[in-house]
C-alpha cells in the first residue's frame, strides 16, 4: 500500500494568493482528518470527514480555510486568501473503523510545509 | 475540554541510557491514549496505545500504562539506541483513534548521543 499521499510536499506563496493541500487517503479508509503543526500550538486538529461527509470542523480557524471531499479517494484544504500566519506543516491522516472504533489506528501522510510570505 | 501535557525537551541521553518521558491528561470519561513518533521530514507513526485503565501498550522496547488515578500515560524504553533519535508526541482519543481526532501533546524532542 503506498499510504497516505499528500501534495504538494512543500509550497511557498505569497500573502493574498490562494492555497490548496491535497490528500489521498489510503484506499478502502472511511475517516479523513487534517491536522496543522505548528511550534506554537504544536498539532491541532483542523477538521475530519466520514465516508466523505464532514464530521467536526470546529477546528477550522477562521472562514479563509475550507475543506472538502468529493470522493473517498481525495480530498482538499483550501486557504485563500493565505496569511503569513498560515505557515504551518499541514497533515493528513486517514482511518479504517470496519473492524471497531476501539481498534482503528489513523496512518499519517508526510505533510505539505507551508510557507506564505 | 481535553489536553494532554508533556515535557517538551530535548532529552538528552547518551546510548543505552533508561529513558522516561513524562505523559498527563485532562478529560472526561474514559479516553484511548497514545504514543507516536516523528522521524525527521516524515509523518507521525503509531508506536503503542493503551485503551482502559491499567492496559500497557508496548511496542520496539518502549512501554507505556494506562494510569487512570494520576491521569499519566509514561514512555519508557529500557536502554534507547540512536535511531530512537525522534520527537515523540503523546494523545488522547474518546473513540479509540480511528473514529474522532487525536488532541496531542506539544512534542518531545529526544535526542541520543553515540
Amino acid at each position: 500500500d503506498a499510504g497516505v499521499i499528500q501534495s504538494p510536499r512543500h509550497e511557498v506563496t505569497e500573502m493574498g494568493q490562494e492555497v490548496t493541500l491535497r490528500c489521498k487517503p489510503i484506499s478502502g479508509h472511511d475517516y479523513l482528518f487534517w491536522y496543522r503543526q505548528t511550534m506554537m500550538r504544536g498539532l491541532e486538529l483542523l477538521i475530519y470527514f466520514n465516508n466523505n461527509v464532514p464530521i467536526d470542523d470546529s477546528g477550522m480557524p477562521e472562514d479563509r480555510f475550507s475543506a472538502k471531499m468529493p470522493n473517498a479517494s481525495f480530498s482538499t484544504l483550501k486557504i485563500q486568501p493565505s496569511e503569513p500566519r498560515d505557515s504551518a506543516v499541514y497533515f493528513c491522516a486517514s482511518s479504517l473503523s470496519g473492524r471497531g472504533v476501539f481498534s482503528a489506528e489513523q496512518y499519517f501522510g508526510p505533510g505539505t510545509r507551508l510557507t506564505v510570505t | 475540554g481535553d489536553s494532554v501535557t508533556q515535557m517538551e525537551g530535548p532529552v538528552t541521553l547518551s546510548e543505552e541510557a533508561f529513558l522516561t518521558i513524562n505523559c498527563t491528561y485532562t478529560a472526561t470519561g474514559y479516553p484511548s491514549l497514545f504514543w507516536y513518533v516523528q522521524y525527521p521530514g516524515e509523518g507521525l507513526q503509531l508506536l503503542l496505545k493503551a485503551t482502559k485503565a491499567d492496559d500497557k501498550g508496548s511496542n520496539k522496547g518502549f512501554e507505556a500504562t494506562y494510569r487512570k488515578e494520576t491521569t499519566s500515560f509514561h514512555l519508557e524504553k529500557g536502554s534507547v539506541q540512536v535511531s530512537d533519535s525522534a520527537v515523540y508526541f503523546c494523545a488522547l482519543s474518546r473513540s479509540g483513534g480511528g473514529a474522532d481526532g487525536l488532541t496531542f501533546g506539544k512534542g518531545t524532542h529526544l535526542i541520543i548521543q553515540p
